[in-house]
């Protein structure tokens, strides 16, 4: 059964920075892509960034691209979420999600969430 | 980058209601759709993906369609356990993979 774990999240000043992490078991974590997305309080579902199995190709959206950084330990099973220059904007409730392919694709399992609040 | 432009933004209906939700893309996506269920505190569940294919263990009376820029997600007939907001989220080509606004459904 697949599980994914996510953890860091917490408070945070604007301009400051936090890691998130997301642990996974369950499936051979290196054959698939891993992807983030987050929800803000009130709003949708909106996508973040997303790393191929191999980790050589990874992507974000326009709204974090230059401030967060995606990154994965295939050792480890675990993907991370660097996030620097954090704004207001960044509070939201962060998945990790599997694809279901090496390719960034769409996600088939998800994690809980890890709150991230960004405040002064 | 691909706008999806879902509809409605909420819906109310009746237990055993047929439900139809819409999603539009802004440019061609081909048959890349995937259409999710997420409920408050909950992870999403993928529900279909490829427009049309439902995952595994979902039940049968969810079903989805369309091709190009124009898509639907239907429930054939709803169940009090289909209380969620959904989303439809489109996968062409290369990331970004934007998701529509949602569709929050409730019972009457």
């Amino acid at each position: 059964e697949v599980h994914l774990l996510e953890s860091g999240g917490g408070m945070a000043q604007p301009g400051g920075s936090l890691r998130l992490s997301c642990a996974a078991s369950g499936f051979r974590f290196y054959s698939y892509a891993m992807t983030w997305v987050r929800q803000a309080p009130g709003k949708g579902l909106e996508w973040v960034s997303g790393i191929t199995g191999s980790g050589g190709d990874k992507y974000y959206a326009d709204s974090v691209k230059g401030r967060f950084t995606i990154s994965r330990d295939n050792s480890k099973n675990t993907v991370y979420l660097q996030m620097k220059s954090l704004r207001a904007e960044d509070t939201a409730v962060y998945y990790c999600g599997k694809d279901w392919s090496m390719a960034v694709s769409g996600c088939d399992s998800w994690g809980q969430g890890t709150l991230v609040i960004v405040s002064s | 980058d691909i706008q999806m432009t879902q509809s409605p933004s909420s819906l109310s209906a009746s237990v055993g209601d047929r439900v139809t939700i819409s999603c539009q893309a802004s440019q061609d996506i081909g048959k890349y759709l995937n259409w999710y269920q997420h409920e408050p505190g909950k992870a999403p569940k993928l529900l279909i993906y490829e427009a049309s294919n439902v995952e595994t263990g979902v039940p049968s009376r969810f079903s989805g369609s369309g091709s190009g820029t124009d898509f639907t997600f239907t429930i054939s007939s709803l169940q009090p356990e289909d209380i969620a907001t959904y989303y439809c989220q489109q996968y062409n080509d290369l990331p970004p993979y934007t998701f529509g606004q949602g569709t929050r459904l409730e019972i009457k």
